[in-house]
């Protein structure tokens, strides 16, 4: 079963206007991370924000925030105000207790439009 | 330095030819990953080192893939004899702790290396 599964291979969105990015995982490890990391055609990885299981509020990281449903097992990426610059591949990571390797979704494909 | 640094940014190799792809972590982390992305995927892990000690390297494909950190810095992922199924983006990333949940251990990845097997 896939780790981390991603079901939006592509999205568009105004430029100025919010966009949600789907995320659901799979594990039945008590204790993990979840991850976003944004990726430019440049192709460096970056790092977006952070969610602990046990993390009582929902991350958030300037006009990046993590909305963590952890019942239902996701972990939807919300950018607020998109901005040009934001057109680029996103991906969602886990990583369980007692393992430092990350499991990577598919990733989806934001496109901003002006 | 900086960030994670990796060369060459690209490579050609032939079929059956010997690979050598370096990476320069981030000065003082402890922990290594290399990943191989394939067109219009995510990475996928392939060896984790923590300083000089090999891990895990449960995502080799094969016994082709070679990598080694000797001195706890930099890292060589060698590939012998090439294979067009070789054809991807490699990424390396560092981590500054180990540890626990508790640790948000954060990778951080360098731009990789794209390498096409012809």
């Amino acid at each position: 079963a896939q780790k981390i599964t991603q079901t939006q291979p592509g999205m568009f969105v105004q430029e100025k206007e919010a966009v949600t990015l789907d995320c659901t995982y799979d594990t039945s490890d008590p204790s993990y991370g979840l991850f976003w990391y944004k990726q430019p055609s440049s192709g460096e990885m970056i790092f977006l924000i952070y969610q602990g299981s046990y993390d009582q509020q929902n991350a958030t990281e300037g006009r990046y925030s993590l909305n963590f449903q952890k019942a239902r097992k996701s972990a939807n990426l919300v950018i607020s105000a998109s901005q040009l610059g934001d057109s680029a591949m996103y991906f969602c990571a886990m990583r369980e207790l007692n393992f430092n390797k990350f499991y990577f979704g598919s990733g989806t494909k934001l496109n901003v439009k002006p | 330095g900086a960030g994670v640094s990796q060369s060459p940014r690209y490579k050609v190799a032939k079929r059956g030819q010997d690979v050598a792809l370096r990476c320069d972590p981030i000065s003082g982390h402890v922990s290594l990953f290399w990943y191989q992305q394939a067109l219009g995927q995510g990475p996928e892990f392939l060896t984790y080192f923590q300083n000089e000690a090999q891990l895990d390297k449960s995502g080799l494909p094969s016994d082709r893939f070679f990598a080694e950190r000797p001195e706890g810095s930099v890292s060589t992922l060698k590939i012998q004899r090439t294979q067009q199924e070789d054809s991807a983006v490699y990424l390396c990333a560092s981590s500054g702790t180990s540890g626990g949940i508790l640790a948000k251990n954060i990778q951080y990845f360098g731009a990789g290396t794209r390498l096409s097997v012809l």
